[in-house]
């Protein structure tokens, strides 16, 4: 079990649906992530939030939209994805963004696009 | 540009030791981490290296030089639960909160 919490565990969706990954922690951690992975592939950083302000936006498509409700949730709104998209979508948190602390993963969730 | 590099495959014997090299050519460096990832799972956090020199952490050992861009993780008493894919990162110094990941070492553990 890991101490950052993501949901749903598995995804599939159309290209035309609406659909929203969650991702929560209670660590503390004033830094979260939203990183997306391929198979055999590491993981690719997509945003970071550091005292949920959006600092790091990695020329990701509109068609992904992050959301930081407050410093203990991440929210991933997604729409009109396209079939590359499928992968696992792994949120992170750390206590501060940089330094040395080292990041938790959540256990992701794995997306597929029909 | 930036680059880290790891082997892509290793495999070892239950009860033998192994150690997993990682070598990065980045712009600056603030810190070299290990992770393990278990097929289909989250990466965890096994050590932190930012000065030269050994870390030890139980059957985990970390090791880095700076001068030559290298680190290795050094797994002992190997069990069959360590096959796992071990993933080098490393915090260059142009951004403190991108981490510059390796493909990682997916490593197979046999009888």
């Amino acid at each position: 079990d890991t101490e950052v919490t993501q949901t749903p565990k598995h995804l599939v969706m159309g290209m035309t649906n609406k659909k929203s990954l969650k991702c929560e922690q209670h660590m503390g951690h004033r830094a979260m992530y939203w990183y997306k992975q391929k198979a055999k592939k590491p993981p690719e950083l997509m945003f970071v939030y550091s005292y949920e302000k959006l600092s790091i936006n990695e020329s990701v498509p509109s068609r992904f939209s992050p959301e930081c409700p407050n410093s203990s949730l991440l929210n991933l709104h997604l729409h009109a994805l396209q079939p590359e998209d499928s992968a696992l979508y792994l949120c992170a948190s750390s206590q501060e963004a940089g330094g040395n602390q080292p990041q938790h993963f959540g256990d992701g969730t794995r997306l597929s696009i029909l | 540009g930036q680059n880290i590099d790891q082997p892509t495959e290793m495999t070892a014997t239950e009860g033998a030791i192994v150690q997993i090299n990682c070598t990065y050519q980045t712009s600056g460096f603030n810190g070299l981490f290990w992770y393990q990832q278990h097929a289909g799972e989250a990466p965890t956090f096994l050590s932190y290296n930012v000065l030269d020199g050994l870390e030890e952490k139980g059957r985990f050992s970390s090791f880095l030089s700076r001068s030559k861009g290298y680190s290795y993780l050094l797994l002992k008493e190997l069990q069959m639960k360590d096959s796992a894919s071990y993933l080098c990162a490393v915090r260059g110094e142009d951004s403190n909160y991108q981490l510059i990941w390796g493909a990682g070492t997916k490593l197979i553990i046999k009888p």
